[in-house]
């Protein structure tokens, strides 16, 4: 059974600091890996997606690396920003459609 | 373009009732799932939509039902209420089932049972 784990469960930074959100799973058998921002009460918006044969995704400050073999994701935040403060979800697809997700960063950036 | 929209936002109900919560895909998109987060966790498969059919299901009991209508839009049903059901209901689509895209979700539905 594949399970999801996700370290620090909290973070507290200042600005500007830059921040890595780490990400486990069991079964390295995995179609992609995704990475989520949900904000308190709301839904969650995709911000990096990597598939199998990927190593890493860019987005603005955000990189996600994968390393299958070893079970590990990493989203890497650059010169974070009170805006980043948020919970931060990755889920892991594997050939079916269904996502398996961690339980998530709680990440608070205060100016 | 609207995105993944669902209805209501937020929901009240008591032990033993029924409840219905409705979702339409982002434009293009065909394929819808649902799922359930409770406080604290993140969300969890209930099932997934595509072509008017349940192509998946997780672990939930057969309380939990849903369709899909020929415009993609989704109901999700729970009957027999329990308090264990509250939680923040999520859907979200895609273009094509499997296919190599990220999910795109709505904001949810916030369902309290008292």
């Amino acid at each position: 059974k594949q399970e999801v784990t996700q370290i620090p469960a909290a973070l507290s930074v200042p600005e500007g600091e830059n921040l890595v959100l780490n990400c486990s799973f069991t079964d390295s058998a995995i179609y992609n890996l995704q990475w989520f921002r949900q904000d308190p009460g709301k839904g969650l918006t995709s911000l990096l997606l990597i598939q199998s044969s990927q190593r890493e995704q860019t987005s603005g400050r955000l990189n996600a690396s994968l390393d299958k073999s070893s079970g590990r994701s990493t989203l890497y935040i650059a010169a974070s920003q009170p805006g980043d403060s948020a919970t931060y979800l990755c889920a892991v697809r594997r050939n079916t459609d269904k996502l398996i997700f961690g339980t998530g960063t709680r990440l608070q950036v205060f100016p | 373009d609207a995105g993944v929209t669902q209805s209501p936002t937020h929901l009240i109900k008591t032990r033993g009732q029924q409840v219905t919560l409705r979702c339409s895909p982002k434009s293009g998109h065909d394929t819808v799932s649902w799922y359930q987060q409770a406080l604290g966790q993140g969300p969890q498969f209930i099932f997934q939509y595509y072509e008017e059919e349940e192509r998946q299901r997780g672990n939930f009991p057969d309380r939990f039902s849903g369709h899909q209508f020929p415009n993609y839009s989704s109901e999700l049903n729970v009957n027999a209420l329990l308090l264990g059901d509250s939680a923040l209901y999520l859907c979200a689509s895609s273009a094509v089932p499997g296919a190599d895209e990220k999910l795109f979700f709505g904001s949810g539905t916030q369902l309290s049972v008292l």
